[in-house]
């Protein structure tokens, strides 16, 4: 069966260093795996996604994701945190679309930047 | 402008009584899907919609009824038998075109507490 695990509930970073959130999955095949940003009281909002190719991908606001196939990770980074960036970050994951055309998302991590 | 709309945004309903959620979208988009947030678990499916006049459960249907009788709308209706419905449910869209594969448009949530 399809899962995504997000191992920290919270990541706390000072406003200004880098970040990363931690994401891996597990899936029988080639999965697709995603990013997407949670404000409070808001719905999701994707981030970025990687399908195939470079196994660097680039998102909005500054944010990119590493896939790395041998360690079954997606984690998400930004080089610079910003206290705007204070969010909940869900990793999510699929087979190829098509096949189900659903996601299966994390448990979420809390993303606290500090000023 | 674009997106998904999902009323009311917040809901208190007494135990034994249905209620429903209401989800529309003027994205033209085909797939459409129901999802339920609860502190520390995440997104959870309840149900998903490829086409209009069919959906299929989700991982947690139980409790729960929709409908798809027209590709802009997808009520959710949260019945008595759902045991603890208190929670954060999210709507969803998905266009069907591949480049798009997997980026979700979400609405505003509604939150609903049973009292």
């Amino acid at each position: 069966a399809q899962s995504v695990a997000q191992p920290e509930d919270q990541v706390n970073v000072a406003e200004g260093n880098p970040l990363t959130v931690k994401c891996t999955y597990s899936v029988s095949g080639n999965p697709y795996l995603f990013w997407y940003v949670q404000y409070p009281n808001r719905g999701l909002q994707f981030l970025l996604k990687y399908i195939t190719g470079d196994n660097l991908v680039k998102g909005s606001y500054g944010f990119e994701a590493e896939f790395n196939k041998s360690q079954t990770s997606f984690h998400l980074k930004k080089p610079s945190a910003l206290v705007s960036d204070s969010a909940l970050y869900f990793c999510a994951v699929t087979l190829p679309w098509g096949a189900t055309n659903k996601l299966i998302f994390g448990t979420g991590t809390l993303l606290a930047v500090q000023p | 402008d674009g997106g998904i709309t999902q009323s009311p945004k917040y809901l208190f309903r007494k135990e034994g009584q249905n209620v429903t959620l209401s989800c529309e979208q003027n994205l033209n988009h085909d797939a459409m899907y129901w999802y339920r947030q609860d502190p520390g678990q995440g997104l959870r499916l309840i149900y998903y919609s490829q086409i209009v006049n069919d959906f299929q459960k989700g991982d947690i249907a139980e409790g729960y009824s929709v409908s798809r009788e027209k590709k802009e709308s997808f009520p959710l209706t949260v019945t008595s038998a759902q045991k603890n419905p208190t929670a954060f449910y999210l709507c969803a869209s998905s266009a069907p075109r591949q480049s798009m594969a997997g980026e979700l448009f979400f609405g505003e949530g509604s939150r609903l507490t049973v009292l």
